[in-house]
């Protein structure tokens, strides 16, 4: 079955530690989200990409990066300059406008 | 700029009884608007869409919305809760441009009362 696979399922951040999440899809969606769900605050853009090899910064890039080299991966890194990563993040794919299918999340967890 | 407006942070309501999740929306032209359902821990999982057309959509799990134009409102509807109901449900409109973007609301948290 097609579908967007995020892993791993929980992540533990030492203080000052780049850490980086894997997303995954099969749908054949150009088009890759990656969101941060706090308690209370709804789901924020961290970055898009609507196509292989270019990438835009959404509404909290600060602290993040990531990279689009194949189509099917968009994996998102945190990195130390990221204060305060704890958090649930959410991958997505679509194909414009159908709307998006979500991966199964990555908690962090600064330890 | 875009908005999307959930008024209820928290809804309970008891099985069996009807529901509706109120949703409200800024934007300059006949948006796409969608809802979704996450249970907790989980990924969100699309109840329905509306693109165009008739203006009571239908979903899965029972669910139905109604986007009103003159309201700017795309409210979730179910006739009989179910305990299995009990989650997030997040309104989102596409963003305007042709970067696919939703942008969401901040979710209303469902409790089913037995």
């Amino acid at each position: 079955d097609g579908g967007i696979t995020q892993s791993p399922k929980y992540l533990f951040r030492k203080e000052g530690q780049n850490v980086t999440l894997s997303c995954e899809q099969n749908l054949n969606h150009d088009a890759m989200y990656w969101y941060r769900q706090d308690p209370g605050q709804g789901l924020r853009l961290i970055y898009y990409s609507q196509i292989v090899n270019d990438f835009q910064k959404g509404d909290i890039a600060e602290g993040y990066s990531v990279s689009r080299e194949k189509k099917e991966s968009f994996p998102l890194t945190v990195t130390s300059a990221q204060k305060n990563p704890t958090a649930f993040y959410l991958c997505a794919s679509s194909y414009r406008p159908y709307g998006y299918t979500f991966g199964s999340g990555t908690r962090l967890t600064v330890v | 700029a875009q908005s999307v407006t959930q008024p209820d942070i928290h809804i309970t309501v008891s099985e069996g009884a009807s529901l509706e999740l109120r949703c409200n929306y800024s934007y300059g032209a006949t948006p796409y608007l969608f809802w979704y359902v996450q249970s907790p821990g989980q990924g969100l999982q699309l109840l329905l869409k509306y693109f165009s057309g008739d203006t009571l959509v239908q979903g899965i799990k029972g669910f139905e919305a109604e986007f009103k134009r003159s309201q700017s409102s795309f409210n979730l509807r179910k006739p009989s809760v179910h305990w299995s109901d009990a989650a997030e449900y997040f309104c989102a409109v596409g963003a305007k441009g042709n970067t696919g973007k939703l942008i969401f609301g901040q979710g209303t948290t469902l409790q089913v009362k037995p």
